[in-house]
């Protein structure tokens, strides 16, 4: 089935410490998004890629890295820098940036301990 | 700064009643607007997408309506059933960066 995977579902982090998290795509689309989500907050765009090898800044893109090396994978890297990185984290992607539907993973859930 | 708003307050029906959810936009005009289900600790599901220059998007017992005048879009769920209990995300699109900005979600909760 076509879609998108998200890994792993539940993550734990130390203070200091980097964690990436995956997302892999088969549907053959150009644009990739992270969002993270907050307890009565909207999405928040991390990072988006249109195509491979680029990336921009999203609202709260500090604390955050990716890389796009791959059409079907974008990786979000949350390191040390982010003071306050437990949430929600959503990878998301579409066939273009205008005007078409997003398909979203199944999320990640990111807890510093 | 643009901005989408939802109602925060949970909206509680009763099955077989129209579920009416509001979603109004300041300081922009988006080209498109889209709507969202969200089930708890689950990714978003797309549901419509309504363009600017469409009034009305329907799909089985879900309607979509978009007033550019109101800067506000409605989202309708006719014949509610409990399987509607949900956040419902509205997603505004367009403006010069034509970033995909969501809105905060209501909660649906239908009663048997």
């Amino acid at each position: 089935d076509g879609g998108i995977t998200q890994s792993p579902k539940y993550l734990f982090r130390k203070e200091g410490q980097n964690v990436t998290l995956s997302c892999e795509q088969n549907l053959n689309h150009d644009a990739m998004y992270w969002y993270r989500q907050d307890p009565g907050q909207g999405l928040r765009l991390i990072y988006y890629s249109q195509i491979v090898n680029d990336f921009q800044k999203g609202d709260i893109a500090e604390g955050y890295s990716v890389s796009r090396e791959k059409k079907e994978s974008f990786p979000l890297t949350v390191t040390s820098a982010q003071k306050n990185p437990t949430a929600f984290y959503l990878c998301a992607s579409s066939m273009g940036q205008h005007g078409n539907t997003i398909y979203f993973g199944e999320g990640s859930w990111l807890t510093v301990v | 700064s643009q901005k989408i708003e939802q109602n925060s307050e949970a909206l509680n029906i009763q099955e077989g009643k129209t579920a009416t959810l509001t979603c109004n936009y300041t300081n922009y005009s988006p080209a498109y607007l889209q709507w969202y289900r969200q089930d708890p600790g689950r990714g978003p599901v797309f549901l419509l997408l309504i363009r600017e220059n469409e009034k009305e998007k329907r799909k089985e017992r879900l309607k979509v309506t978009f007033d550019t005048t109101l800067k506000q879009s409605l989202f309708h769920i006719t014949a509610s059933q409990p399987a509607d209990s949900a956040t419902y995300l509205c997603a505004a699109q367009g403006g010069a960066t034509n970033k995909l900005i969501f809105g905060t979600g209501t909660l649906l909760a239908v009663q048997p």
